[in-house]
């Protein structure tokens, strides 16, 4: 059974640019959450993607984009980058029919370094 | 005010003994669900139990349970007999409403380390 899959696992970047993390959700899963997690903190909620649709959102600028495919893996993009955008970015997916527990299962991450 | 408080940032426990991880939640909503997730050095958050704001029974999950009390807004985890990879950084979390749209809040965390 495969789990949550994030690409790639680590990248370095320079202020101005823009990034594209990838995810694959864990098999049998339709929903792709996404999550910023700075160096000491919790994660914070960035955006969820359900049926190729944005349905709920954290508190982060528009500069924070994504996109659910059919297959249901998704993208996160981040332009015009700043260097209070280092961080862990982490993957969970779900099932939105999952039952009560509607557990979010996470990938491994993605570290970006911003320069 | 913070909806998920984790007031321990570093705990210690000698292998084989139990430990207690403290979390309090903030919420006027009657259906929400409480997580807990263990985070290696390595990053990934892994899923270890979770609680239903309506379930009577507190949760367990073979070494874990969870010390719910719904009037005191408390949701701790008891991890028993801690072994050396028990070492790692502990959330909470909390979903509040119904079904898996809703984002999950995280506290600060606890680091938790095992002593041999």
């Amino acid at each position: 059974d495969a789990g949550v899959t994030q690409s790639p696992t680590h990248l370095i970047k320079t202020r101005g640019q823009q990034v594209t993390l990838r995810c694959s959700p864990k098999s049998g899963h339709d929903t792709v959450s996404w999550y910023q997690q700075a160096l000491g903190q919790g994660p914070q909620f960035i955006f969820q993607y359900y049926e190729e649709e944005e349905r709920q959102r954290g508190n982060f600028p528009d500069r924070f984009s994504g996109h659910q495919f059919p297959n249901y893996s998704s993208e996160l993009n981040v332009n015009a980058l700043l260097l209070g955008d280092s961080a862990l970015y982490l993957c969970a997916s779900s099932l939105e029919r999952g039952g009560s527990t509607d557990t979010q299962y996470f990938g491994p991450g993605t570290r970006l370094t911003v320069l | 005010a913070q909806k998920i408080t984790q007031t321990q940032p570093g705990m210690f426990v000698q292998e084989k003994e139990a430990v207690t991880l403290d979390c309090t939640y903030d919420t006027s909503d009657q259906s929400y669900g409480l997580f807990w997730y263990k985070q290696p050095s390595s990053g990934e958050m892994i899923f270890l139990i979770y609680q239903g704001s309506y379930d009577e029974q507190n949760a367990t999950e073979g070494r874990y349970s969870l010390n719910f009390q719904k009037a005191r807004k408390s949701a701790n985890l008891v991890i028993s007999a801690s072994q050396l990879g028990d070492s790692a950084m502990y959330f909470c979390a909390m979903r509040e409403g119904t079904k898996g749209r809703r984002a999950l809040t995280f506290g600060s965390g606890t680091r938790l380390q095992v002593q041999p």
